[in-house]
């Protein structure tokens, strides 16, 4: 089966780093999301990762280990404005290619 | 074309009756995926569509529920004999499929259809 674990609150203070932990259990993985979703709005397209390492865009980065199940997203030189849910998301290719998504991190930006 | 579109945005409808919901995806998209997704949790996977084939249906997903992509382009869900427990949003989503060597199909959501059940 699939399973996906990420914390479920998270808070830090404007200007500074978070670190979002994702770990996974997939029999076909094929590729690691994360997307991002304000209050009562649909989620958007963040990263992607399918080989282990650091994917790098802006202030987002994300980092993928298949070895260990495991990715993070880093935010730097945090706003306001990224206090959201960020969702990790797997796709499995077992059957076919679906999405499965966790529950979600939901961050609190303090200022 | 400037997104993934769904109709309608809010449902209410009294226990048993069926309720259907349609999305509109962005045009050149083949894949159209169907999720459902209740408050403080993910998406929860219900189907997905490579043009008008429905390659994948969630084992979660009850016989009360079917969907549709007749011409490979717009797609219906519906819900019938609707429960208490169907209340939620209903979010589609639609991509290209990943590229030769496995790169990103990221998702375009739709604005979702928020589903009560009284």
């Amino acid at each position: 089966g699939q399973n996906i674990d990420q914390p479920t609150e998270m808070t830090a203070t404007e200007g500074a780093i978070v670190q979002i932990n994702c770990t996974y259990q997939t029999s076909g993985f094929n590729g690691l999301f994360w997307y991002q979703q304000h209050a009562g709005e649909a989620p958007t397209f963040l990263s992607y990762n399918v080989l282990d390492g650091l994917e790098e865009k802006g202030r987002f980065s994300s980092f993928l280990s298949r070895s260990k199940g495991y990715s993070y997203l880093l935010l730097k030189e945090l706003q306001m404005k990224d206090s959201a849910s960020y969702l990790c998301a797997v796709r499995d290719n077992t059957g076919g290619f679906k999405t499965i998504f966790g529950a979600g991190t939901r961050l609190f930006v303090k200022a | 074309d400037t997104g993934v579109s769904q109709d309608p945005r809010h449902k209410i409808t009294k226990r048993g009756q069926n309720v259907t919901f349609r999305c509109d995806p962005i045009s050149e998209h083949n894949r159209l995926y169907w999720y459902r997704q209740t408050l403080g949790q993910g998406p929860e996977f219900l189907t997905y569509f490579q043009n008008e084939a429905q390659l994948e249906k969630s084992r979660l997903l009850s016989d009360r529920f079917s969907a549709e992509r007749p011409k490979g382009s717009f797609s219906t869900l519906e819900i019938q004999r609707t429960e208490q427990g169907d209340s939620a949003m209903y979010l589609c989503a639609s991509s290209l499929p990943p590229g030769g060597a496995g790169g990103p199909d990221e998702q375009f959501f739709g604005p979702g259809t928020r589903l009560t059940v009284l």
